[in-house]
């Protein structure tokens, strides 16, 4: 069984800066995964940020960077806001199966 | 603008059966694929099924598969999820999800807001 590992969770200062990893058992994450990054607030739906690795939605704000970091897929956050405190999830792709990650809860504090 | 509507959820008793919707408007259905996600109570997310722009091609997570099946009526402009053999384990909020891009299902684009199942005796 694929599993996808993310940090349970992260804290981060207002105005700082934060990477969120995204780990596969089946080896180094590439693009061929198709790294897919949402984010989710309480009592919301999750909303999509990242796809294909590195390319933004017309709606994900500028400080959200995706990239492959070490053999894994990256979220990077760049003058963390406190409105982006929420949870983080990954979505890799595996031909004809998907797997989320566990999610990183992102504390900004 | 893109909306995702599902409907069908509710309180149901193991091993029994229940169908779950999801009307789209906004974009042209039938040139897109969707996918069902799931979300246990205080858990995270889980994807259970996509389904490509056709309905030609179906794909299952194996913690469903030969119990779940998802189809489509581009007709309709709705998405469906028939839910058999259920479990407590099944209960969550069961999301569709857009794909972005025509043909291809890899990336996931609008949610809808969700429908609760809860599996219980």
């Amino acid at each position: 069984q694929t599993v996808v590992t993310q940090e349970p969770s992260l804290t981060v200062s207002p105005g700082g800066t934060v990477t969120l990893t995204c780990a596969s058992s089946t080896g180094a994450v590439t693009s061929g995964y198709y790294p897919n990054w949402f984010q989710q607030k309480p009592g919301q739906a999750p909303r999509a940020l990242i796809y294909t690795t590195s390319n933004k939605h017309s709606w994900t704000p500028a400080r959200f960077s995706g990239s492959l970091l070490g053999g894994k897929a990256a979220l990077t956050l760049s003058g963390v806001q406190p409105e982006d405190e929420a949870d983080y999830y990954c979505l890799l792709y595996y031909g004809d199966t998907w797997v989320f990650g566990g999610g990183t809860k992102l504390t900004v504090l | 603008q893109v909306q995702l509507v599902e409907s069908g959820g509710g309180v149901v008793q193991p091993g029994r059966s229940l169908r779950l919707s999801c009307e789209v408007s906004g974009f042209t259905f039938s040139d897109y694929g969707m996918h069902w996600v799931r979300q246990a109570p205080g858990k995270g997310l889980e994807w259970v099924a996509v389904i490509s722009y056709d309905g030609s091609n179906k794909y299952y997570a194996d913690s469903v598969k030969g119990r779940f099946t998802i189809s489509r009526d581009n007709s309709k402009n709705t998405l469906y999820l028939q839910m058999d053999s259920l479990r407590a384990e099944d209960t969550a909020v069961y999301y569709c999800a857009k794909v972005k891009e025509i043909v291809v299902v890899t990336t996931i684009e609008y949610w809808g807001q969700g429908t609760l199942v809860t599996v219980s005796s």
